[in-house]
């Protein structure tokens, strides 16, 4: 299976601050990575698919970029409806599977 | 409006069985492969099975092959997700997703049933 590794597992942000969310994968999954978001008890929401295409609706602060193995989320000019956890996703190969997780947090 | 609703979760004791339903509107179902993803209380997000758009193709993960069982009805618009011989360790959420054929990610959320193993 490939193993998905989000750092940092917890991060403590300001509104207005840029944050980056990194992922690696235990092999290359070339760009068949997802972001999605989700906050306390709701279902997650698709941000970014292949890497780095912007879902519909999402607004344009949240980039993704990478590819292989290596991949980043950034949020520029983080707003209050930002505080939420993260979590990749890789598509590339069955099973399925996902990173542990970022949870950002108010500082 | 696409939407994703699902039903059938509850309490269970372990060993027992339980159906999980999704039931689809507001799109082409039968355009879409669906898949199930769960979460446990407090943890993050596991893939648990697909199925492909006639049914004919599904996959599962290792720790549910053999006792859960994925399946569709494109006339009812309807995922369905057998689950037997459940674990203390199936409690989670359980989400039903939707996915466009072959490499793709989720891009359409139920909002969840709970699903608790509990004696």
């Amino acid at each position: 299976d490939i193993q998905m590794t989000q750092s940092p597992s917890t991060l403590s942000a300001s509104i207005g601050d840029r944050v980056t969310i990194t992922c690696r994968a235990s092999q290359s999954i070339f760009s068949y990575l997802a972001w999605h978001q989700q906050k306390p008890g709701k279902a997650p929401k698709l941000l970014i698919y292949g890497a780095s295409s912007l879902e519909s609706g999402v607004p344009s602060r949240f980039t993704g970029s990478g590819s292989g193995t290596e991949f980043t989320l950034t949020i520029n000019s983080l707003q209050p409806d930002d505080f939420a956890t993260y979590y990749c996703h890789q598509y590339s190969t069955n099973p399925l599977t996902f990173g542990g997780g970022t949870k950002v947090e108010i500082k | 409006e696409v939407q994703l609703v699902e039903s059938g979760g509850g309490l269970v004791q372990p060993g027992g069985s339980l159906r999980l339903s999704c039931a689809a509107s507001g799109f082409t179902f039968i355009s879409y492969w669906m898949h199930w993803v769960r979460q446990a209380p407090g943890e993050g997000l596991m893939w648990v099975s697909r199925i492909n758009n006639d049914g004919t193709s599904t996959v599962y993960v290792d720790s549910v092959r053999g006792r859960f069982t994925v399946s569709r009805d494109n006339a009812k618009n309807t995922v369905y997700l057998q689950m037997n011989s459940l674990r203390d360790d199936d409690t989670a959420v359980y989400y039903c997703t939707r996915g466009t054929p072959n490499l793709s990610t989720f891009d359409q959320w139920g909002q969840g049933t709970l699903v608790t193993v509990s004696s």
